[in-house]
């Protein structure tokens, strides 16, 4: 197995606060991903990475930043917490070879009550 | 956007074969994945399919069609272990090639 570790693994926090979630990854994989899951949507890219410091937004980017100041990690933050942004958050990474797969981290439950 | 559309739930009988359809816009597109996901675990990749035609791995198998927008994952002997969520993902050409993925299928498995 692809090794990625999220944490934390799961976290309530209140309206208005920061929140910053942090992927490992030991596969050396240039690009990282963050996704959010929730009932009725699927998967939904928030930002990814193809490099150190190389950063862009993907599909529902707003309210999210993004940190890569090393290979192996990439932290996501929200700056202040809503309660729209309740979910299951996935890191995943890849190679970015043509055909080869993401490979998903454990995945982190935020709440914001 | 780029629509992927699945079917929201399907429900089968142990020992059975079922096929989850996926369907996409064919404008852009470069390659199809599928991936499982048990609830409250990570999706894992089941397989790729960037050229028309069946890929079979074991029990299951995936197939596609470029031109007409289509793949379907095949799962032949269904076991209960098998219930979960079905994920299609298409990479299109232009977006980075980051896959974009489909609602998914919830598939549930009854003995």
């Amino acid at each position: 197995d692809a090794g990625i570790t999220q944490s934390p693994r799961h976290k309530v926090t209140e309206t208005g606060t920061p929140v910053t979630l942090r992927c490992h990854q030991t596969e050396n994989h240039r690009y990282m991903y963050w996704y959010r899951q929730d009932p009725g949507h699927g998967l939904r890219l928030i930002h990814y990475s193809y490099g150190v410091k190389d950063t862009d937004k993907g599909e529902v980017s707003d309210g999210y930043s993004v940190s890569r100041s090393k290979t192996e990690d990439f932290l996501l933050t929200l700056e202040s917490a809503t309660s729209s942004q309740t979910s299951v958050y996935f890191c995943a990474t890849g190679t970015g070879d043509g055909n080869t797969e993401a490979f998903f981290g454990q995945g982190t439950r935020l709440t914001v009550v | 956007g780029q629509n992927i559309d699945q079917p929201t739930e399907m429900t089968a009988t142990e020992g059975a074969i079922v096929q989850i359809n996926c369907t996409y816009q064919t404008s852009g597109f470069n390659g199809l994945f599928w991936y499982q996901q048990h609830a409250g675990e990570a999706p894992t990749f089941l397989s790729y399919n960037v050229l028309d035609g069946l890929e079979e791995k074991g029990r299951f198998s995936s197939f596609l069609s470029r031109s007409k927008g289509y793949s379907y994952l095949l799962l032949k002997e269904l076991q209960m272990k098998d219930s979960a969520s079905y994920l299609c993902a298409v990479r299109f050409s232009g977006g980075s090639y980051i896959p974009t993925f489909g609602r998914g299928t919830s598939l549930i498995v009854h003995p």
